[in-house]
């Protein structure tokens, strides 16, 4: 079975470009979410998506916003980049939301380096 | 709010020695608590979960940790280090639906 896949693996933007993210989850997992991981602040919950609905949202500004479509891939955008915005950016996937104990299998991340 | 703190932000330890974790947690109810490990550039596996059913919980490659509600605490331990054990480890515990929120993480250095 394939695990999650995140495409790009790495990308280099500059300020005020906007990026899109890409990930594919496994085959029969239904939600997706995405975290960033950076130095400082670790890693943060961005959002979650499951029948392609938000779930659930991360304290990030409007500029991180995401999508999922019906074959359960999702994609996420960031605005206007900024300097900070800097991380790897990690999706993980699951067969179901709202529930505690859901194993998360996490992709190997897109690097996403701001100029 | 449920949060997590790992006590160490780095462990050396020698191969074939124990290796000891330390993660506390904050939770008003009941948590669900999980340990991560990120190898260099990779993703994030999932080495165990608490799940209420026993508070020793076994996971992979050896690992286990023990829940214990006095404490506040969530451990992680291996009775014998490997090499292959080097890695960044980190205390996780689950908010509503799949929202994890992550420790700082604790990278674990073994030492021939």
């Amino acid at each position: 079975k394939a695990g999650v896949t995140q495409t790009p693996r790495y990308l280099i933007k500059t300020r005020g470009q906007q990026v899109t993210l890409s990930c594919s989850p496994i085959s029969g997992h239904r939600s997706v979410s995405w975290y960033q991981q950076t130095p400082g602040q670790g890693l943060q919950f961005l959002f979650e998506y499951f029948s392609e609905t938000q779930r659930n949202k991360g304290n990030f500004p409007g500029r991180f916003s995401g999508r999922q479509f019906s074959n359960s891939r999702s994609e996420m955008n960031v605005s206007t980049l900024e300097l900070g915005d800097s991380a790897l950016y990690l999706c993980a996937s699951s067969l179901t939301s709202g529930s505690d104990y859901n194993e998360q299998f996490f992709g190997p991340g897109t690097r996403l380096t701001v100029l | 709010a449920q949060s997590v703190t790992q006590l160490d932000s780095h462990v050396s330890v020698s191969e074939g020695t124990p290796v000891l974790l330390r993660c506390n947690y904050s939770s008003s109810y009941s948590p669900s608590l999980f340990w991560y490990v990120q190898h260099p550039n990779k993703g994030l596996q999932l080495l165990l979960k608490y799940t209420s059913a026993a508070t020793l919980v076994k996971g992979i490659n050896g690992f286990e940790a023990e829940f214990k509600k006095s404490e506040t605490s969530f451990h992680l331990t291996k009775p014998s280090a490997h090499m292959s054990d080097a890695a960044e480890y980190f205390c996780v515990v689950s908010l509503y639906g799949n929202k994890l929120v992550f420790g700082a993480g604790t990278i674990l250095r073994v030492k021939s």
